[in-house]
């Protein structure tokens, strides 16, 4: 099966930088997702690593680490908006072929003023 | 604008009733995932399908039965076996081939209710 760790929640100040770490276990390893949740919202994608190193949108960027198994979401300039839980999700291919995707349990943030 | 629609969106179930939630989506993507989030909870795997006619157990199916009878629909039925069924369910999906199956779609989800 698989396994993904990461913070339960994180408290961040208005526009600091803050870091959302996550670590690994799986089998049949594609790539490493981070997506965003607001409070009674669907999740909507962020951000996509297949390959290590670092991947920049906008105030977002994200990491992934292979052989470490870890991979992180780092948001500059934080707003109030971006309170809102983060997840991360490995997409992973079973010994039958078939492709799924699996979510962390998610990291609560909370931006104050 | 293409999406995916999961209705209804509140529902209310007496215990020993069957209940099926539906998902349309019109995005053309072939691969088709139902998640359940319990508060304060990640997003577990339920059931998914690659293709039409074809889909896979997750990692908490039992209690749970899907059809994938064409490509746009991907309705799950909640039933009577399970045993915690009050939870927010989510409808996902997106393109096969390498760079479309790392963004997944979802719905706006499906708040079931046990009374």
């Amino acid at each position: 099966g698989q396994s993904l760790e990461q913070p339960s929640e994180v408290t961040a100040v208005e526009g600091a930088i803050v870091q959302i770490n996550c670590t690994y276990q799986t089998s049949g390893f594609y790539g490493l997702s981070w997506y965003q949740q607001h409070d009674g919202g669907a999740p909507t994608f962020l951000s996509y690593n297949g390959l290590d190193g670092l991947e920049e949108t906008g105030r977002f960027s994200s990491f992934l680490s292979r052989s470490d198994s870890y991979g992180y979401l780092l948001l500059q300039e934080l707003q109030m908006k971006d309170s809102a839980s983060y997840f991360c999700a490995v997409r992973v291919r079973n010994s039958g072929g078939y492709q799924k995707v699996t979510f962390g349990i998610g990291t609560k943030l909370q931006v104050i003023p | 604008d293409g999406g995916i629609t999961q209705s209804p969106k509140y529902l209310f179930r007496k215990e020993g009733q069957n209940v099926t939630l539906s998902c349309e989506q019109n995005l053309n993507h072939d691969a088709m995932y139902w998640y359940r989030q319990d508060p304060g909870q990640g997003l577990r795997l339920i059931y998914y399908s690659q293709i039409v006619n074809d889909f896979q157990k997750g990692d908490i199916a039992e209690g749970y039965s899907v059809s994938r009878e064409k490509k746009e629909s991907f309705p799950l039925t909640v039933t009577s076996a399970q045993k915690n069924p009050t939870a927010f369910y989510l409808c996902a999906s997106n393109l096969a081939g390498y760079s479309g199956a790392n963004v997944l779609t979802f719905g706006a989800g499906s708040r079931l209710t046990v009374l």
